[in-house]
């Protein structure tokens, strides 16, 4: 089992480029996460889905996109990227059955020049 | 509104003393805790949650309802613990808030 994957693990972005986070995971889980992460800070949600065609946002959802057409699947779209958007960015999975435990892919980390 | 609050970013001390990771939280509903752990150069994992009352790698962590507190707790702290600590509180079902981390060094 690789668990949770993402790709790329790093990216610089110039302000204005678009570019798509993707993340992969082979545990059969319904609920994946996308969070972001700046230094000294903990991680916050970005978005989430429970299941295959259905996402909702998380704390911090503006000027980021996502879809879930597979189980496997949840790729964060980024539009027009700004430096605020600078960060590391971690996907997650779980089963959504309690107690939960998330599994978290190794990171990508993004700077917006 | 949900709220994890760790108030230490940066925890040193030497090997075989005592240690106490602080989290303090703030939940309207019944909460869910977990302590997740980054060792240098491995993604986040999960360490322990609360409601299974276990201890792992020698660390322990009581919820505290009346003071809103889950510290991560070990007698004898040793070199390998030495990593980042979150704190997390799982709410409205399946979303998590993590707390800010705090850095673990444990000295020779």
């Amino acid at each position: 089992n690789a668990g949770v994957t993402q790709t790329p693990k790093f990216r610089i972005l110039k302000i204005g480029q678009s570019m798509t986070l993707q993340c992969t995971q082979d545990m059969n889980h319904n609920y994946m996460y996308w969070y972001r992460q700046d230094p000294g800070m903990g991680l916050k949600l970005i978005y989430y889905s429970v299941g295959a065609g259905i996402t909702d946002k998380g704390e911090v959802p503006n000027g980021y996109n996502v879809s879930r057409s597979t189980t496997e699947d949840f790729p964060l779209r980024l539009e027009l990227a700004a430096p605020s958007q600078t960060s590391v960015y971690f996907c997650a999975s779980s089963s959504g059955e309690l107690p939960d435990t998330q599994y978290f892919g190794p990171g990508t980390r993004l700077t917006v020049l | 509104a949900q709220r994890v609050t760790q108030p230490e970013k940066l925890l040193s001390v030497f090997k075989g003393a005592p240690v106490e990771l602080k989290c303090n939280y703030s939940y309207s509903g019944s909460p869910e805790l977990f302590w997740y752990v980054q060792y240098s150069r491995q993604r986040l994992q999960l360490l322990l949650r609360h409601i299974s009352r276990e201890s792992i790698k020698g660390f322990t962590a009581d919820l505290n309802k009346g003071e809103t507190s889950f510290h991560l707790k070990k007698p004898f702290a040793q070199e390998e613990d030495s990593a980042m600590y979150y704190c997390a509180l799982l709410y409205n079902f399946n979303k998590f808030y993590f707390g800010s981390g705090t850095k673990l060094n444990v000295k020779p």
